[in-house]
């Protein structure tokens, strides 16, 4: 069964870095998501993104966060200047359609640690 | 913005036994989306309801628009259904791509 593979699986990085967070969704998914899960807390949404734009985006992706699909099949989370607080498990997630259209797909998930 | 809440927050039961996991949310949307994260992190996608009933082995999802209520049915409970369960909506938007608004997720442990 197809996956959504996220790279890496971990990542440490120290604190004002910029980390590139890696997606592969499914090949033939048009709707990108990204959502984070601090750790006890809920997952939150970040951002979807569909046919090469942003769709909707939350209070948490400010300035400091960016998407990007550079190419047919790679979805990336680019964080600048993390802190601390960017500490987190993010997924990503992909779907056939939006809304009541179909299912999410999602990756296993890349723990961040900003030190 | 739609609050989303689940009961119980965590629940140990016997195996064998019939599982409810309940889940409310304040504002009306387009579908309702029961997940399952086991303690690796990884996130799967049980159901997505928007109306009545649906059933997957042995797990049954219920929804009741009108009193915005969801219940996550689990017969004949595994050891290996010990996870978390978390319920999630998403709202009306025209482009489609909504986001989801999560409940904080039922700890499950079923004992042998």
């Amino acid at each position: 069964e197809p996956e959504v593979t996220q790279t890496p699986s971990h990542q440490v990085t120290q604190m004002g870095q910029e980390v590139i967070l890696r997606c592969v969704p499914i090949s033939n998914h048009l709707y990108f998501y990204w959502y984070r899960q601090i750790l006890g807390q809920k997952v939150e949404f970040l951002v979807s993104f569909y046919n090469n734009e942003i769709s909707e985006k939350s209070e948490i992706f400010d300035d400091q966060f960016s998407v990007e699909r550079p190419d047919g099949s790679n979805f990336t989370l680019k964080i600048r200047s993390t802190k601390l607080e960017d500490s987190a498990m993010y997924f990503c997630a992909s779907s056939v359609s939006g809304g009541m259209g179909s299912p999410l797909h999602f990756g296993n998930g890349t723990r961040l640690t900003v030190t | 913005k739609n609050e989303v809440e689940q009961s119980p927050q965590n629940l140990t039961a016997q195996e064998g036994e019939f599982i409810t996991i309940n889940c409310s949310y304040s504002v009306g949307i387009s579908a309702l989306h029961w997940l399952q994260q086991h303690p690796g992190g990884g996130i799967v996608s049980l159901f997505m309801l928007s109306s009545g009933k649906k059933k997957h082995g042995r797990l049954i999802a219920t929804i009741n628009i009108q009193e915005k209520h969801s219940s996550l049915h689990i017969t004949a409970s595994h050891p290996r259904d010990s996870a978390v369960y978390i319920c999630a909506v998403s709202g009306y938007s025209g482009g489609g791509a909504d986001g989801l608004t999560f409940g904080k997720g039922t700890h499950l442990i079923i004992q042998p």
